[in-house]
């Protein structure tokens, strides 16, 4: 079946570097991928998404790009600060052909050392 | 911040007794979701509906059930808890026809059963 890996499980950078988060997807029809960001006690939170006609976004001090030929995606911070320490997730879709469900990928833990 | 609520976010229950986990949401979604989230951080979708009195089981195979027959409420439900239903439930929502494709996480309910 579809599946999403991502990579790596967990990352601790110090602050003020950067951290880069890769996702590999296996359906080639997914068209939609978001990022979401969990905080401890709380539910996953939208950071930022990419649709398949796009290769690169970015918001302020996150990016996101993708591949669609080798079906990769990341998630790129930069200038980290321990609030971003917390749980990220990517996921995959192929919204609106009639599903409206994510495959998430396994989650990375990342820790900002201040 | 998000309109949707889970209730309660924290329960402690004895094997054997049924229990019914909250969902609710103001936002006027027809798309909610059920996920289990292991303490390993991976998210596993158990449930999702399409609208009212449609429901589906999702990708991992859960004893629990569930029901949609007000747009805004999403209960789950365990008719015999057991210590292998110990986890974190977390519900979502989403909008498929507005112009992005988020779905809405709530905060979660933490389930322990001794």
């Amino acid at each position: 079946g579809e599946n999403v890996e991502q990579h790596p499980s967990t990352l601790s950078v110090q602050e003020g570097d950067s951290a880069v988060i890769k996702c590999t997807y296996s359906d080639s029809a997914s068209n939609y991928f978001p990022w979401y960001k969990q905080e401890l006690g709380k539910g996953p939170q939208l950071i930022i998404d990419i649709r398949s006609n796009v290769g690169e976004k970015k918001d302020q001090r996150i990016a996101v790009t993708l591949n669609k030929t080798a079906k990769h995606f990341s998630l790129h911070i930069t200038e980290t600060q321990p609030e971003d320490s917390a749980v990220y997730f990517c996921a995959a879709s192929n919204w609106g052909s009639g599903t409206y469900k994510y495959i998430f990928g396994t989650g990375t833990r990342l820790k900002v050392l201040a | 911040e998000a309109d949707i609520y889970q209730t309660p976010r924290y329960l402690v229950i004895g094997t054997g007794k049924k229990i019914t986990l909250e969902c609710s949401q103001t936002m006027g979604h027809d798309k909610m979701y059920w996920y289990q989230q292991d303490p390993g951080m991976e998210l596993h979708l158990i449930h999702y509906s399409y609208g009212v009195n449609s429901t589906e089981k999702g990708d991992l195979s859960s004893e629990s059930t569930v029901s949609r027959i007000r747009t805004e409420h999403f209960p789950l439900t365990l008719e015999s808890a057991r210590p292998s239903h110990t986890s974190q439930y977390l519900c979502a929502s989403s909008d498929p026809g507005a112009l992005y494709y988020e779905q809405y996480f709530g905060p979660g309910t933490r389930l322990t059963v001794t």
